[in-house]
C-alpha cells in the first residue's frame, strides 16, 4: 500500500541534543511538508520542498533543519537551537503543489519530549 | 498572508444529530479549502474539500459548503454516529500547497 512513514512514532530528546525524525513515501508525491502540531493548535509550517535538493523554511524554521536527497525521503532534524520542541510532529506530501490545490497525505506523526 | 479561524473549539452533539463547523479566511485569493479528520494519535486524513469555482459539495453524510463572498466555508456532518468523533481541520491556499494554513481544530464528540 502506499503512503508516508513516520519513524520513530515516539522520540526522547535530552536537553542540548539534536534528534532526527525520518519520514519516507512511496506515492511519488514531488512536495513534501513538516508540520508541528501544538495543543489547541493548528499545524504550523516548519519546511517544504517541491523538489530534490531543495527546500524551503515555513512560519516556524528556527531550530530546524531538513534535506531532500532522494524524492521518497524528507528527513528533519530537531536541533539543539530549538528552545521549546516538544510537540507533535507531522510529514505531509502531496502530489502537484501548484497545480490548484490538492489535499496533503499525511503520515501518523512523531511525538517528541524533551527530558 | 493567510489567516484561517475556525469555531467552534469543542462540539458535542447526541448520536444521530448534525454537526457543523465553520471557519473563515482572510485572503480573497484563497481557492482550495479542504478538510482534515484526526484521530487520537494519527495524521490527519483528507476527508473532502472544495474548490472556489463550486459552491457545495457532498460525499454521503457529509458536505462542505463555501460563501465566497463572506470569505467562510462550513463542514456539515448528518447523522453523527460515534466514529465520526475526532478533531477535525479546515484549511486554505490559493493554489499553491505551500500557502496553505489551517485552522486550530475542531474536537467533535458523538455522544451514543
Amino acid at each position: 500500500d502506499g503512503g508516508i512513514t513516520q519513524s520513530p512514532k515516539y522520540l526522547f530528546r535530552k536537553e542540548g541534543q539534536n534528534v532526527t525524525l525520518s519520514c519516507e513515501q512511496n506515492l511519488n508525491h514531488d512536495a513534501m511538508y513538516w508540520y508541528r502540531q501544538d495543543p489547541g493548535q493548528g499545524l504550523r509550517l516548519i519546511y517544504y520542498s517541491q523538489i530534490v535538493n531543495d527546500f524551503q523554511k515555513g512560519d516556524i524554521a528556527e531550530g530546524y533543519s531538513v534535506s531532500r536527497e532522494k524524492k521518497e525521503s524528507f528527513p528533519l532534524t530537531v536541533t539543539s537551537a530549538q528552545k521549546n520542541p516538544t510537540a507533535f510532529y507531522l510529514c505531509a506530501s502531496t502530489l502537484r503543489p501548484n497545480d490548484g490545490g490538492y489535499g496533503y497525505t499525511f503520515g501518523s506523526g512523531t511525538r517528541l519530549t524533551v527530558v | 498572508g493567510e489567516n484561517v479561524e475556525q469555531h467552534p473549539s469543542t462540539l458535542s452533539v447526541q448520536e444521530g444529530d448534525s454537526a457543523v463547523i465553520k471557519c473563515t479566511y482572510s485572503d480573497s485569493a484563497s481557492n482550495y479549502f479542504p478538510w482534515y479528520k484526526q484521530e487520537l494519535g494519527k495524521g490527519p486524513q483528507l476527508i473532502i474539500d472544495i474548490r472556489s469555482n463550486v459552491g457545495e459539495k457532498k460525499d454521503q453524510r457529509i458536505a462542505v459548503t463555501l460563501n465566497k463572498t463572506a470569505k467562510h466555508f462550513s463542514l456539515h456532518i448528518t447523522e453523527t454516529q460515534p466514529e465520526d468523533s475526532a478533531v477535525y481541520f479546515c484549511a486554505a491556499s490559493y493554489g499553491n500547497n505551500n500557502d496553505m494554513r489551517f485552522g486550530a481544530g475542531t474536537r467533535l464528540t458523538v455522544k451514543p
